[in-house]
Parts: structure tokens; sequence; C-alpha cells
């Protein structure tokens, strides 16, 4: 059965550190997709990233960077110079091609301190 | 601007009542999602549709109902039968793809059962 897990309930990060948000999948499907997003405290989804299982490089945008281990099933969220912005929380998700729908993690609540 | 809007923001409800939350879309989007959030918890799947006039259950569809009318739409009624409804619902779209497209999403509309 597929499972995103994100072990990191909370993490308080100081201003323009670099942080690394975890998440490991499960999924017999050679065949998914990865994705991250951040909910800030109005409640939107905002769709950070993306990585696809045959992607041959780690997906960046920006300040985000996705590091992508295949062979751990890992796909760790990371963000460079954190910004006092980036506090929120931080969803990893999945899908793949049994059912195209997204599986979710249960998310990290990332504090950044001035 | 395209974008999924999402009504109202936020929604009392009595016991014993049923509400409507409303969900357009005008991205032109085939697929529509609906998607409960309790507190510390990822999201979880309530209904989904791929195609007007036609829908699927996720994982709790118990106490809630669709419709898929037009493209645009997709209402989604939280019936008496729903024993907890008090929530966070979010309402996504996506364009026709597989494992690559990523879902938007609406602000949400907070249920609070007086």
């Amino acid at each position: 059965a597929q499972k995103i897990t994100q072990t990191q309930p909370g993490m308080f990060v100081q201003e323009k550190e670099a942080v690394t948000l975890d998440c490991t999948y499960d999924t017999s499907d050679p065949s998914y997709g990865l994705f991250w997003y951040k909910q800030p405290s109005s409640g939107e989804m905002i769709f950070l990233i993306y990585q696809g299982s045959y992607d041959q490089q780690n997906a960046t945008e920006g300040r985000y960077s996705l590091n992508f281990q295949k062979a751990r099933k890992s796909a760790n969220l990371v963000i460079s110079a954190s910004q006092l912005g980036d506090s929120a929380m931080y969803f990893c998700a999945m899908r793949d091609n049994s059912n195209y729908q997204l599986i979710w993690g249960a998310g990290t609540k990332l504090i950044i301190k001035p | 601007d395209g974008g999924i809007t999402q009504s109202p923001k936020y929604l009392f409800r009595k016991e014993g009542q049923n509400v409507t939350l409303s969900c357009e879309q005008n991205l032109n989007h085939d697929a529509m999602y609906w998607y409960r959030q309790d507190p510390g918890q990822g999201l979880r799947l309530i209904y989904y549709s791929q195609i007007v006039n036609d829908f699927q259950k996720g994982d709790i569809a118990e106490g809630y109902s669709v419709s898929r009318e037009k493209k645009e739409s997709f209402p989604l009624t939280v019936t008496s039968a729903q024993k907890n409804p008090t929530a966070f619902y979010l309402c996504a779209s996506k364009s026709p793809g597989t494992v690559n497209t990523e879902a938007f999403f609406g602000q949400g509309t907070r249920l609070t059962v007086v």
C-alpha cells in the first residue's frame, strides 16, 4: 500500500540557515511523483516542487530543492537561506499510477526564528 | 486570474443541519477533489471527480455528498449523518495528466458545529 511518512512534527530553525524536512514513501509502482506543499496559517496549500520517479536529477525551484534518494525511498525538501515567511506547515505527497490520487504525509510545522 | 474559489471561508452549522460548501474553478481542469483536514494532520480525500457528471468516493465519504453538473463547480454537502464535521475543508483541481501534474487548491472553508 502507498504511504508517506514525515517523522518531524515540528522544527525550529534560525533565520538564514538551511533546513531539511524529511519525507519517506512507500509504493510498489515504478512510476510515481512526489510533491511538496506549503500551508501557511491562512490555510491554502501552495505547491512548491515536484520530483518524478524517473527524473535523473534532483528537482530545484529557487530556494527549494528536493534531495531524492530513490533506493532509500526518501524525498527530503531542502530550503536554503530560510526566511521568516517560510514559517508554515509543510506536506509531502505522492501520486502513483495505481489510482492517480495524492497520498499525504502528516506534515511538519516549521518555525523560523529571527 | 485563474484559480479556485471556495466559499464561505467560515461556516457554522447547528447539529442536525446539512450545509453545502462551494468550490468553483476557472482553470478548465477536468479533475476536482475535496479533502478534509483535522488539526495537526494531513489531508484525507472525501470525494473526487474526474469528469462532469461522474464522481467517486474517497477514503472518508460517509456523511458527505457531492455533485458535478458543471466542469467549473464541485459543491460538497456535509449532511447530518456526518458525526464529527468540524474541520477544515479544502477543494482542489488538476489538469489531465498522469503522475506529474500538481493539484491547485482553494483557500479552504473552516466548518464548525455549534
